[in-house]
Order: structure tokens, then sequence, then C-alpha cells
């Protein structure tokens, strides 16, 4: 069974940069696309990265998505960080037969 | 811009069977997909099955195949998950996500699900 695999937790400070990844457990995460969701406590999920790099409306720049078919990873990238950006973040792509699939979520604390 | 509305929260028996409905507002049935997601207490994101609500077709993942059903009713752009042979386990906030301009586009405010005797 195809997984992704994130680190649990990550920590930073305000205004700095912080980078989130995603690592497929087989096949290429480049051959389908990966959205990232941001997941407030006691909020729905919101969509900060789809195909890989594209922001929808409303997300700042501050936010970018990036892939690595050498380590087989996708990544989530937020620079100037702010305590807002404090949330679950999840990433999300499909296996071989196009089935969703998602990564088990990191926490990602700004102090 | 399409809004996801979802039905209420509900406390179920185990064994019995659960159906939680997921209507779009401000937009048509077009060909988009709707995804059924789950996320138990304190969990993560699971993805449960979409279905393409214009043609009826739904595809699940392994893990719930045989014990949920995705509908779409097209007259009232409404979908539907059933989840069959509740247990404790399935104590959980279920999200439906549009599909569209892109994946998730948007995704209702979600349905708590509890299962309890």
């Amino acid at each position: 069974n195809f997984m992704l695999t994130q680190p649990h937790s990550v920590s930073e400070s305000p205004g700095k940069t912080v980078t989130i990844s995603c690592t497929g457990s087989s096949g290429s995460i480049a051959g389908n696309y990966v959205q990232w969701h941001q997941q407030r406590p006691g909020s729905a999920p919101t969509t900060v990265i789809y195909e890989d790099n594209q922001r929808p409306a409303g997300v700042p720049d501050r936010f970018s998505g990036s892939i690595d078919s050498s380590s087989n990873s996708a990544f989530l990238t937020i620079s100037g960080l702010k305590t807002e950006d404090e949330a679950d973040y999840y990433c999300q792509s499909y296996d071989s037969t196009n089935l969703g699939v998602f990564g088990g979520g990191t926490k990602l604390t700004v102090l | 811009q399409v809004q996801l509305v979802q039905s209420g929260a509900e406390v179920k028996k185990p064994g019995s069977s659960v159906k939680v409905s997921c209507k779009a507002s401000g937009g048509t049935f077009s060909s988009y997909t709707i995804t059924w997601v789950r996320q138990a207490p304190g969990q993560g994101l699971e993805w449960m099955g979409r279905i393409i609500p214009l043609l009826g077709i739904a595809d699940y993942a392994q893990k719930f195949q045989g014990r949920v059903t995705i509908t779409a009713d097209k007259s009232t752009s409404t979908t539907y998950l059933e989840l069959n042979s509740l247990r404790s386990a399935d104590t959980a906030v279920f999200y439906c996500a549009r599909g569209g301009q892109f994946p998730f586009d948007s995704w209702g405010q979600g349905t708590l699900i509890t299962v309890s005797s």
C-alpha cells in the first residue's frame, strides 16, 4: 500500500522559514499531483497548495510547494512565519490506482 | 463560490448505519468530484472515497470497501456517505470536499458521528 510519511511535528520562530516534507513509500511521487492542506484546531481543513506548487486564490505567497524526485518527496515551505500559521498540515496524493492517500500530518508550532 | 453544507451531528449504536449528506450551493453540479474524508478524534485525515455526481461513479479506499457507499442526487446537488456496521472506532468527524477548479477546492464544515452504546 502506498503511504505518505510526514514528520510528526516541526517548530520555528516567527519570521523564519520552515519546510515540511512528505515522502512517498513507493513509485514516483512526481507521477501524481500533491496537495497540501492546513487544519487549524477545531476547523475544517483548507487547501494551501494544489498540483504540487499551485496556490489557491487568497493563500499568501509565503506558502510554496515543491517536488524532489531524487528523494521521492514533496515539500511545503512557509516563509516569514506568523503565529496564525500554527496548524496541522497534511500532504495528499494518489496511489497507482488513482485512489487518494493522506500523509499522517505535521503539527507546526510557531513559537 | 461553491459552498458545501453537511448534515448535523449524530449518535449511533454499534452495528447500525449512518448516512451523512453534503449539499452544494452556489454552483452547478458539473463534472466535479466529491471526496469524503474521515478524521477520528485527535487523529489525521483519512481518504474514504469519492464520486463524480454527474455520472454517479464512485470508488472507495480498500479499507472501507464493502462497508461504505457514496451516492449523489443531481436534482438536489447533494452527495451522501453511508457507512454500515458501525463500531466505536468509527467515531469521527466526516468531511466532504469538492474537486472542481482543483482538488479539494471547497470543504464542508464536517459532521461528527459518535458511535456509542
